[in-house]
């Protein structure tokens, strides 16, 4: 079974310009999360998508935004970046055991590295 | 609401000895804990979960943490640490939304392990 597929690996963009990260969640998985991982602040989580929903969200901006398509394949999407947003950003999926939300694993991507200059 | 604080930012310890890296939590409600480990450059990977069943969990590697509540800790421990040890971990709450369903998860700041030949 493939794992966690995110796209692209690695990039750099400029302050200002916009960009769209990509995640294959594991097949069968409805939920996808994404984190940002940075030295100074660690692991934040930033949204979950459920069955093309938003279910979650965390405290980030609005240039922050996300969507999940019919397959359950997710983009986060980060418009006017700063230097700030330079960051791995970790997709992760899960799908739910009978037992629901409460034991259901999350399993990660390799992350997206993102370098804002 | 919930929290999570790794007490060490870095452990180093030598090959074949015991690992104990440390982990207090916050939360108003019976917790789920996990512990996740990051290889670098590589995405998080599930070691241990706990979520109100047996106190002592037993995880991949020979990782274990012990739940004890009244400390309101979940340590985890190795025997015997190996040089395939040496990565980030950390120690993972889930939040709870209001009204009580389950919330996303919230990292600890993370403990780098590091093992010495």
């Amino acid at each position: 079974k493939a794992g966690v597929t995110q796209t692209p690996r690695y990039l750099i963009k400029t302050r200002g310009q916009q960009v769209t990260l990509s995640c294959s969640p594991i097949s069968g998985h409805r939920s996808v999360s994404w984190y940002q991982q940075t030295p100074g602040q660690g692991l934040q989580f930033l949204f979950e998508y459920f069955s093309e929903t938003q279910r979650n969200k965390g405290n980030f901006p609005g240039r922050f935004s996300g969507r999940q398509f019919s397959n359950s394949r997710s983009e986060m999407n980060v418009s006017t970046l700063e230097l700030g947003d330079s960051a791995l950003y970790l997709c992760a999926s899960k799908s739910f055991s009978a037992q629901g939300d409460r034991t259901g694993e999350l399993f990660f991507g390799e992350g997206s590295r993102l370098t804002v200059l | 609401a919930q929290s999570v604080t790794q007490l060490d930012s870095h452990v180093s310890v030598s090959e074949g000895t015991p690992v104990l890296l440390r982990c207090n939590y916050s939360s108003s409600y019976s917790p789920s804990l996990f512990w996740y480990v990051q290889h670098p450059n590589k995405g998080l990977q599930l070691l241990l979960k706990y979520t109100s069943a047996a106190t002592l969990v037993k995880g991949i590697n020979g990782f274990e943490a012990e739940f004890k509540k009244s400390e309101t800790s979940f340590h985890l421990t190795k025997p015997s640490a190996h040089m395939s040890d040496a990565a980030e971990y950390f120690c993972v709450v889930r939040a709870m939304n209001y009204g009580g369903s389950q919330g996303n998860l919230i990292f600890g700041k993370g403990t780098k392990l590091s093992v010495k030949p």
